[in-house]
């Protein structure tokens, strides 16, 4: 079976910091992967996705990045950190191909707290 | 309109209700929908799939009306422990195949 993996669970960082995100999918080859943060109180933002190694795509404009070094290996990038960064951020993955947008599968987030 | 829009609750009702939400979206040729619940500080969970007219599973109901380009979801028999947050999630209007959008979510309580 397929499993989602991201860490850390909780990151409290100061304001102009680097930020690096993991996240790991096991089970599966070749999936979609996606990066979106949840704002308090507010719904799913959709940041980055990918279809294969390399291949990003960025869905806002912000001081994120993301990188696809590996097949299941998805992660997210900053060189400074705003306040505004704080969030709920969830990684998650779906399976490639069929005229369906296939459902999407979350890891358990990172909670990132911005001082 | 937008893409996808949910009445965001909340909600109460007592144990053992039947509740039902609603949700609209814009693009008329989706050909999949699903419905996800979030628990607080969790991540999403895939609650149902809806492909054609819709889909039951147990006390669940999703029906799609692609007519008025509405979604519904049915819950008998509530339980406690149904108490969440319920997404309805569509294709984007000229998005990427595999993309999704996600409604706000529209908030559960259930008491006792």
């Amino acid at each position: 079976s397929q499993t989602i993996h991201q860490w850390p669970a909780t990151l409290v960082q100061p304001v102009g910091s680097p930020l690096s995100l993991e996240c790991t999918v096991e089970g599966t080859s070749n999936p979609n992967l996606y990066w979106y943060r949840q704002a308090a109180g507010r719904g799913l933002q959709l940041l980055f996705y990918s279809v294969g190694i390399g291949q990003i795509s960025s869905e806002v404009p912000q001081n994120l990045s993301a990188s696809r070094p590996q097949d299941r290996q998805f992660i997210l990038s900053s060189k400074k950190l705003l306040l505004s960064d704080s969030g709920f951020y969830l990684c998650a993955w779906s399976q490639l191909g069929g005229l369906a947008n296939n459902e999407q599968f979350f890891g358990p987030g990172t909670r990132l707290t911005v001082l | 309109r937008k893409e996808v829009e949910q009445d965001p609750g909340p909600f109460n009702v007592p144990e053992g209700a039947t509740v039902a939400f609603n949700c609209t979206y814009s693009n008329s040729a989706s050909q999949s929908f699903f419905w996800y619940r979030q628990d607080c500080r969790k991540e999403p969970k895939l609650l149902m799939s809806v492909y054609s007219s819709g889909n039951e599973d147990g006390r669940f109901t999703a029906q799609l009306n692609r007519a008025s380009q509405y979604i519904s979801l049915l819950i008998r028999d509530s339980k406690l422990s149904d108490s969440a947050t319920y997404l309805c999630v569509v294709p984007p209007l000229g998005g990427s195949q595999g993309n999704l959008i996600f409604g706000k979510g529209t908030k559960l309580s259930v008491k006792p």
